[in-house]
């Protein structure tokens, strides 16, 4: 059982375009959401992470979006560059365990 | 700084082969982590550590073992590889007090024939 659903699984955008990438969770007992990324040959790297007492946090041009009502975040990458073409996990976690819940990741490819 | 070193980039084994595969951290962390990534299936934890010597059996452990005798080290043993054992494998670590961070070392391609 998927306890965090990550969608779409692959994503082409033109350079300068939006991106979006989304994902749902089920438990509630989950109080933390980072976002992972992985370049090709590397291992994922944590980039920008929000907890629910947030509706939205911003670094640069990407921006997470929380609803907590629909159990849902998002990850947006605006003016989006050929650098930022990887793939991108998100993810979910609870303060009493050690382990996060993974999406199966988004590949993103930017066009020049 | 947080490095994550995982021993090989590349591996090649044949099947029936005892394989090692090895971990460091250099940030003291007292969570290590063990996952396998495939397309399509995303990351899935083999094995996790969250002291010396201890071991918890994440989501798809048969065929794989652990072994965690330093803090520094988390090494994971595929006991006699088989061919659906190819994948990336990927090591991470974290803080005790930040148990939702993990850092993952650049992974290593394991192929079996």
């Amino acid at each position: 059982q998927q306890q965090v659903k990550q969608s779409p699984q692959s994503l082409i955008v033109q350079k300068g375009g939006i991106s979006i990438i989304n994902c749902a969770y089920e438990n509630t007992a989950f109080d933390y959401f980072p976002w992972y990324q992985q370049f090709p040959g590397k291992g994922p790297a944590l980039l920008i992470a929000i907890r629910p007492d947030v509706s939205e946090k911003k670094e640069g041009r990407f921006t997470i979006s929380f609803n907590k009502s629909a159990k849902q975040f998002s990850l947006h990458i605006m003016d989006s560059q050929p650098g930022d073409s990887a793939t991108y996990f998100c993810a979910a976690g609870s303060g009493g365990s050690y382990i996060p819940t993974f999406g199966r990741g988004t590949s993103l490819i930017v066009h020049p | 700084d947080v490095k994550v070193t995982q021993s090989s980039r590349y591996l090649v084994k044949r099947t029936g082969e005892k394989v090692f595969l090895e971990c460091v951290q250099d940030m003291d962390h007292e969570n290590m982590f063990w996952y396998r990534q495939d397309p399509g299936l995303g990351l899935r934890l083999i094995y996790f550590s969250y002291d010396v010597k201890m071991k918890e059996k994440g989501d798809i452990p048969e065929g794989y073992s652990v072994s965690r005798e330093k803090k520094e080290r988390f090494s994971l043993i595929l006991e006699s590889a088989s061919t659906n054992q190819t994948s990336m494998y990927l090591c991470a670590s974290s803080r005790g007090a930040a148990k939702n961070i993990q850092y993952f070392g650049a992974g290593t391609r394991l192929s079996v024939l």
